[in-house]
């Protein structure tokens, strides 16, 4: 079965300081990964694609799949970063998206 | 201007009473999904539509139900079976079939037992 496992929670830095939101999956097979964003106040939008190998808002994701992983990272946190982010893995065979339970990222000036 | 408009924003059920959630998009997308949005819990998917009159059941499907009369349409039931229905309710479309592609989510309802 697909699973997306994002161990924390609530993950709080500082300005300036790196982050990295682990996410964790489970499929036996080639799957889509995805992170999805929601601003306080916004709607739940794509913030990256594994596909697309790009980095938005200096955010990059690196599908490394002998360890089932798509962590994402910033080297500089910024305050308008803060926001929820979901994990979502997607298999080739059907159009189910399968999410995470987030993590809420804060950072603090 | 386009996108997935979802109403009401917020809506209150009864005791045994069945309630519709609104969804609506102009993208002209083929596929749609109703997900349900619990603190702690992440996203789950409730029901999903590849295509007009065609919708699949997703992994916490029981105590809904859907309709997909019309592409730009997929409105949610939630029964009087559904024994804990307090959450967000969230709504979204695909343009097409591919797996790389992404969902345009609606604003979302938030529903409570009253």
């Amino acid at each position: 079965a697909q699973r997306v496992t994002q161990p924390e929670k609530l993950l709080s830095v500082f300005k300036g300081a790196p982050v990295e939101l682990k996410c964790n999956y489970s499929y036996s097979g080639s799957p889509e990964l995805f992170w999805y964003v929601q601003y306080s106040r916004q709607r739940l939008q794509l913030l990256l694609r594994h596909i697309s190998r790009e980095s938005i808002k200096g955010f990059t994701a690196d599908l490394n799949k002998g360890e089932t992983s798509f962590h994402l990272k910033k080297p500089f946190a910024q305050e308008e970063d803060s926001a929820m982010y979901y994990c979502a893995l997607r298999n080739t065979g059907f159009q189910k998206l399968v999410f995470g339970t987030g993590t809420r990222l804060l950072v603090s000036p | 201007d386009g996108g997935i408009t979802q109403s009401p924003k917020y809506l209150f059920r009864k005791e045994g009473q069945n309630v519709t959630l609104s969804c609506e998009q102009n993208l002209n997308h083929d596929a749609m999904y109703w997900y349900r949005q619990d603190p702690g819990q992440g996203l789950r998917l409730i029901y999903y539509s590849q295509i007009v009159n065609d919708f699949q059941k997703g992994d916490i499907a029981e105590g809904y139900s859907v309709s997909r009369e019309k592409k730009e349409s997929f409105p949610l039931t939630v029964t009087s079976a559904q024994k804990n229905p307090t959450a967000f309710y969230l709504c979204a479309s695909t343009q097409g079939q591919e797996p790389n592609e992404k969902l345009f989510f609606g604003s979302g309802t938030q529903l409570s037992v009253l």
